[in-house]
């Protein structure tokens, strides 16, 4: 089946680092994506791992991936007022490239 | 490129009036897909194209929704009959299978139809 999971709310204070956790169930899945969203805004690809990996680093980003429990999570690097967003993971269907999305994360980072 | 573009982005319509919306995807991408956005949800996949050829639709789509990639190039997604459910944000996306193949499917800005 297809079913990505995320917490809703995560608030952090500015210069810490935020980690945002993702579980997904169907294991056929090609890649896994994260995506920022603003206010009325369209989704913001930030990342995303092949799934025959376990970790990607891209600046302050860090993805970790677990295989094994299907368990994805973002970890933002020193964190500023500019990354308060909601924050959507996504996993790839095979051939169709279709996403399945998560119901997203608003992070919420306070001075 | 500017990357994916959608118009209009607002649409305000009455209970009943036909709608329709456009996307322009990225020049080079050959995949165009659909999207759906509800308030406090994540995007629902709705349709894509290879091309011009409309390769899967999700059941949520019904009857009254219908989308056409007539060239390959700029998409329409049109819904007859618009109900109040139909109200959300809709979402374009692009992305491309050619030689190097990124995997990566880049969104428009949405057009947010709220319906009467």
């Amino acid at each position: 089946g297809e079913d990505v999971e995320q917490s809703l709310f995560l608030s952090v204070r500015e210069g810490d680092s935020s980690v945002i956790n993702c579980t997904y169930t169907d294991s056929s899945s090609t890649y896994l994506y994260w995506y920022k969203q603003e206010p009325g805004a369209g989704l913001q690809l930030l990342t995303y791992i092949f799934s025959n990996m376990d970790m990607k680093q891209d600046q302050r980003l860090t993805v970790l991936l677990n295989k094994k429990d299907k368990h994805l999570s973002l970890r933002i690097a020193d964190t500023q007022t500019g990354d308060s967003a909601i924050y959507f993971c996504a996993e790839s269907m095979r051939n169709t490239d279709k996403l399945i999305f998560g119901t997203g994360t608003r992070l919420q980072v306070f001075p | 490129d500017t990357g994916v573009s959608q118009n209009p982005r607002h649409k305000i319509t009455k209970r009943g009036q036909n709608v329709t919306f456009r996307c322009d995807p990225i020049s080079e991408h050959n995949r165009l897909y659909w999207y759906r956005q509800t308030l406090g949800q994540g995007p629902e996949f709705l349709t894509y194209f290879q091309n011009e050829a409309q390769l899967e639709k999700s059941r949520l789509l019904s009857d009254r929704f219908s989308a056409e990639r007539p060239k390959g190039s700029f998409s329409t997604l049109e819904i007859q009959r618009t109900e109040q459910g139909d109200s959300a944000m809709y979402l374009c996306a692009s992305s491309s299978t050619g030689t190097g193949y990124s995997y990566e499917q880049y969104f428009g800005p949405g057009t947010r139809l709220t319906v009467t």
